[in-house]
């Protein structure tokens, strides 16, 4: 089975500080891994994927995750908040369920806050 | 891009009656749709996928004859949340994948259930 696990539960930042969301998962074959985010009272939307190639993976908005395999992690960065990027970030895996199907996992999610 | 409906929003029901909740592609044919359930301060968890046009598979501890999923066509899937108790309340949310190959899930807004 494959799990995944987002370090923070709650970070606050100020606005222009750097951001890194920690993400890690267990699962032992080939992922896809994902970002998504979902703004106050706003469905999910995808920031950024990661299937194959370049380990560093940029999405929008600025935000941009290294995918490091050695270390089953995916951790999601920003170099500069804005009040704007304020949300619930979730990190998801990707991989064959063995019934058939390929499940998306995700992770409890990440409540960034950004003060003015 | 491939946009996702549900409906409705919210839904404020009296315990013992069955909700219905619709899921949507507007923009292109879904093969295959998943509902979650999102609880509070926790992650979304998987409840069932449904592919158009068979039965759902639905994840261990989710009872089928109370959630019950139709995928009667490429753009629609339903889930009927019957009998329900003040224990279902919660936020239902359903994504769809485009075409066979596309790992991309497309996320709908969610619906808020309370039971009373």
């Amino acid at each position: 089975a494959q799990s995944v696990s987002q370090h923070n539960h709650h970070v606050i930042l100020s606005e222009a500080a750097s951001l890194e969301l920690g993400c890690n998962y267990s699962y032992g074959g080939t992922v896809n891994l994902f970002w998504y985010v979902q703004y106050p009272g706003q469905h999910l939307q995808l920031l950024l994927k990661y299937f194959s190639g370049d380990p560093l993976v940029k999405g929008i908005k600025g935000f941009e995750a290294e995918f490091i395999k050695s270390k089953f992690s995916f951790n999601l960065r920003k170099p500069s908040v804005q009040w704007s990027d304020t949300a619930e970030y979730f990190c998801a895996v990707k991989g064959y369920s063995g019934a058939g199907s390929y499940q998306l996992t995700f992770g409890k999610g990440t409540k960034l806050s950004v003060i003015p | 891009g491939a946009v996702v409906s549900q409906h409705p929003s919210r839904v404020i029901c009296k315990s013992g009656t069955s909700v219905k909740i619709e899921c949507r592609s507007l923009d292109f044919q879904a093969t295959t749709m998943f509902w979650y359930r999102q609880f509070p301060k926790k992650s979304l968890m998987l409840m069932a996928t449904s592919n158009e046009g068979s039965k759902a598979t639905y994840e261990q501890g989710v009872e089928k004859d109370k959630f019950l999923i139709n995928h009667a066509s490429l753009t629609l899937s339903t889930l009927t949340v019957t009998s329900a108790h003040p224990e279902d309340s919660s936020f239902y949310i359903c994504s769809a994948v485009q075409g066979a190959s596309d790992y991309e899930q497309y996320f709908g807004p969610g619906t808020r259930l309370t039971v009373t």
